[in-house]
């Protein structure tokens, strides 16, 4: 899974819980992502970041929170407020320019009880 | 709306067999497109990248091809083996503001049969 960790691989959580996902990578790459995979869809942009203290909205940000303190280190948030939080989320990672391929972690499997 | 989509959405096929899954796309501008495989449970990996001027990529089994001016693209597995048992994806890399956008496909479900 080309120097990218993902945990848990799987997570439960209850209704109303704040749950974390971690992402870590030794790619030394700068730029880092979070996609929300569901059944029948293409992978959905949830948030990225380019650097170091900054990120940006993906295209379902709603309900998520990152952070990037460290350039290995991209952890997702998955808040009470996200209504519909079942999925397989998947952290990414490339050098930023957009020709080169993104890394692509084990992924982490969200369910909520 | 930039979109790419692919069909079949699943296939099955008998070992040693060859296919073909389909890839169309509607982004513009269009930096490159990438396949790639998805194993159950797993994260994608990297298959091939061609950009707008290359016509064919090869990746051992894996035959990538692409027409820019009709926006299609196709991947072609020989000698199929149990191993090809995967979604194929297809992704559109397109330039954004600042960055650079990534447009998946739903992608194609393939399995193989001994």
């Amino acid at each position: 899974d080309g120097g990218i960790t993902q945990s848990p691989k799987y997570l439960f959580r209850k209704e109303g819980q704040n749950v974390t996902l971690s992402c870590e990578q030794n790619l030394n790459h700068d730029a880092m992502y979070w996609y929300r995979q569901d059944p029948g869809q293409g992978l959905r942009l949830i948030y990225y970041s380019q650097i170091v203290n900054d990120f940006q909205k993906g295209d379902i940000a709603e309900g998520y929170s990152v952070s990037r303190e460290k350039k290995e280190s991209f952890p997702l948030t998955v808040t009470s407020a996200q209504k519909n939080p079942t999925a397989f989320y998947l952290c990414a990672s490339n050098i930023g320019t957009g020709w080169d391929e993104q890394f692509f972690g084990p992924g982490t499997r969200l369910t909520v009880l | 709306k930039n979109q790419v989509e692919q069909s079949p959405q699943s296939l099955i096929i008998l070992e040693g067999k060859n296919c073909t899954l389909q890839c169309n796309y509607t982004v513009s501008p269009f930096s490159n497109l990438r396949w790639y495989k998805q194993d159950t449970g797993r994260g994608p990996v990297s298959l091939t990248i061609m950009t707008f001027s290359e016509n064919t990529k090869s990746n051992g089994r894996y035959t990538a091809t692409l027409d820019a001016d009709t926006k299609q693209s196709s991947l072609h597995i020989t000698a199929s083996q149990l191993s090809d048992s995967a979604s194929y994806i297809c992704v559109v890399s397109a330039p954004g503001t600042g960055t650079y956008k990534y447009i998946f496909g739903t992608g194609t479900r393939l399995k193989v049969l001994a």
